[in-house]
């Protein structure tokens, strides 16, 4: 089977820099993506990666060890509009399906 | 450029009743995906369509059957309805080659009485 792990919830101030892990359990894994989902409001689309390493998409981050069956999301310099739930989601090799974790709820205080 | 729509927004029926929701998905989009997301958990894969075949199922009974038309547009049908299959209706597409990038639809909120 397959699983992924999230911390359910993360508190940071405004203009900090806040880490979200994703630890997964699958089997024939491809890749790793970030959702970022508002309260009321559909997911998008954050980044992905299928090498490790890091992809820098501005203010946004996403990092992935293969080795390690790890990844996370850094956001930087955060903002009150940041507050939402994030996913991590996994692409399984030879499958055009997404795992979705159960989400981490990001709370930016002023 | 239109995203992803879907109807209807909010729908109520009764156990027992049969339902159907429907998704366009993104202009140039030829994959749409279907999810169940309950209150405060993450979305759950139920179905994938592309070139108008089922292509990869989640776990999910029989009484989730859906269809994708020549258009790309979708429709999820869900016969036999529980009180357990309350929840938000999520419907993604992509392109078959990036599935990992998926644009979402509102949602369809359907709750069973």
């Amino acid at each position: 089977g397959q699983s992924l792990e999230q911390p359910s919830e993360v508190t940071a101030v405004e203009g900090a820099i806040v880490q979200i892990n994703c630890t997964y359990q699958t089997s024939g894994f491809y890749g790793l993506s970030w959702y970022q989902q508002h309260d009321g409001g559909a997911p998008t689309f954050l980044s992905y990666n299928a090498l490790d390493g890091l992809e820098e998409t501005g203010r946004f981050s996403s990092f992935l060890s293969r080795s390690d069956s790890y990844g996370y999301l850094l956001l930087q310099e955060l903002q009150m509009k940041d507050s939402a739930s994030y996913f991590c989601a996994v692409s399984m090799d030879s499958s055009y399906k997404l795992i979705f974790g159960s989400g981490t709820r990001l709370l930016v205080r002023p | 450029d239109a995203g992803v729509t879907q109807s209807p927004t909010h729908l109520i029926k009764t156990r027992g009743q049969q339902v159907t929701l429907r998704c366009s998905p993104k202009s140039g989009h030829d994959t749409v995906s279907w999810y169940q997301q309950a209150l405060g958990q993450g979305p759950q894969f139920i179905f994938q369509y592309y070139e108008e075949e089922e292509r990869q199922r989640g776990n999910f009974p029989d009484r989730f059957s859906g269809h994708q038309f020549p258009n790309y547009s979708s429709e999820l049908n869900v016969n036999a309805l529980l009180l357990g299959d309350s929840a938000l209706y999520l419907c993604a597409s992509s392109l078959i080659d990036r599935t990992y990038e998926q644009y979402f639809g509102p949602g369809t909120r359907l709750t069973v009485t």
